[in-house]
């Protein structure tokens, strides 16, 4: 089955902790990102990567790393400098396609602060 | 700088009924547009787009959308509302080759 796949499904963090989400998609896409989603927000993008070992930081970066070493992963590491990473955490994929950037999505990650 | 609103947070149909969800875009180059859909703790799953071809969209499960240039809309209907359709919708556009900008998103309950 072709997809995204996130893990954990729930992370917990504590203070002064980082954490790292995983994100692997085998749709052999070459443009993934990271979104956060709060109520009442709509989903707000954190980093994303065209290619492998680019990425450039998207609305929301401070207190958030990322790296892109292989094209079906882009892990995202939650830093203990964001203050308020309590959320829930998507990552997607994309082809690029003359613009069109049709994201397909996995089944997130729900981080909260202990 | 492309942006879309999405009016009303909530919205509550009568299983059967109109389901009528609006979005207003903002673009000073041809848009591209899109509908997703989420179910609770879940991803978001594309209903449609609109790439320039037809200004009426149909999507998936039942849905469909017309982009109105004169309107700036692109609103997102269903005849006949189900009880599986309650989730929340998302109105996105493109803002270039790979970023698209969200909607705060719109809740549909569905009442039996």
């Amino acid at each position: 089955d072709g997809g995204i796949t996130q893990s954990p499904k729930y992370l917990f963090r504590k203070e002064g902790q980082n954490v790292t989400l995983s994100c692997e998609q085998n749709l052999n896409h070459d443009a993934m990102y990271w979104y956060r989603q709060d109520p009442g927000q709509g989903l707000r993008l954190i980093y994303y990567s065209q290619i492998v070992n680019d990425f450039q930081k998207g609305d929301i970066a401070e207190g958030y790393s990322v790296s892109r070493e292989k094209k079906e992963s882009f892990p995202l590491t939650v830093t203990s400098a964001q203050k308020n990473p309590t959320a829930f955490y998507l990552c997607a994929s994309s082809d690029h396609d003359g613009g069109k950037n049709i994201q397909y999505f996995g089944a997130g990650t729900r981080l909260s602060v202990l | 700088a492309q942006s879309v609103t999405q009016l009303g947070s909530h919205v509550s149909v009568s299983e059967g009924a109109l389901v009528l969800l609006r979005c207003n875009y903002s673009s000073s180059v041809p848009p591209y547009l899109f509908w997703y859909v989420q179910y609770p703790n879940q991803g978001l799953q594309l209903l449609l787009k609109y790439t320039s071809a037809a200004t009426l969209v149909k999507g998936i499960n039942g849905f469909e959308a017309e982009f109105k240039k004169s309107e700036t809309s692109f609103h997102l209907t269903k005849p006949s509302a189900h009880m599986s359709d309650a989730a929340e919708y998302f109105c996105a556009v493109s803002v270039n080759d790979y970023k698209l900008s969200f909607g705060a998103g719109t809740t549909v309950t569905v009442r039996a």
